[in-house]
């Protein structure tokens, strides 16, 4: 019973692709995320959405763009990829968003362009 | 966010008690503490969070100085699968956040 999945959990794709990325969340929260590892490890929001509506938006290039068709789901797609867009993208969720949260957090996407 | 600092890296033999530090000396009234830690590849993993008072779970304890400048998270009895990237973070409590996780502590669990 995977509370937060992500699919697919490898992507290798060439510069220049558009490619999706999805997650689903069984937990019944109202909030979810999309997170950025990078190679030194460290871990940026780059978008929230609460209910279907975006609440946290960094500043992230428009070529990514996520969508959420329900409470459950929030995908990332990603327009023209490029060789910086490497990284690991984990998606989480959590019931409501103040500082009091907890947040969970899916397996990670791990994202290689060539 | 107030920014928090923690040590790179820390060593614990398997069976004892992990103490792992997080100065946090610009926290805020509203700010809680939170604990998070990542296992090699996972997705990052909650383990406690507090905002004034020491609080403790089936997971760690969160012993939170009284000026709130610093705190340590306690693994009891660590073991082997304790071996993790141990983030602080410190969040208000109203409105949106934006969680920023740091380069944590590298915990390592010794036989």
């Amino acid at each position: 019973d995977t509370a937060v999945s992500q699919t697919p959990k490898y992507l290798v794709t060439q510069m220049g692709n558009d490619k999706s990325i999805k997650c689903e969340q069984n937990l019944g929260h109202d909030t979810m995320y999309w997170y950025k590892q990078d190679s030194k490890k460290f871990l940026k929001i780059m978008f929230s959405y609460n209910n279907k509506e975006l609440i946290i938006n960094e500043t992230v290039p428009n070529r990514f763009s996520p969508k959420s068709p329900d409470k459950a789901h929030l995908n990332l797609h990603i327009n023209s990829l490029e060789l910086g867009d490497s990284a690991v993208y984990f998606c989480a969720s959590s019931q409501g968003y103040s500082g009091i949260t907890t947040q969970y957090f899916g397996p990670g996407t791990r994202l290689l362009v060539l | 966010d107030a920014k928090t600092t923690q040590p790179p890296s820390m060593d614990c033999a398997e069976g004892r008690a992990a103490n792992l530090p997080c100065n946090h000396s610009t926290i805020s009234g509203n700010e809680y503490v939170y604990w998070y830690r990542q296992i090699h590849s996972q997705g990052p993993q909650y383990i406690i969070h507090g905002l004034k008072n020491n609080e403790t779970n089936e997971m760690a304890s969160l012993i939170i100085t009284e000026d709130r400048k610093s705190s340590t998270l306690i693994l009891p009895h660590a073991t082997l699968r304790d071996t993790a990237v141990y983030y602080c973070i410190v969040r208000a409590n109203t409105g949106g956040f934006k969680t920023i996780f740091g380069a944590g502590t590298r915990l390592f669990v010794k036989a």
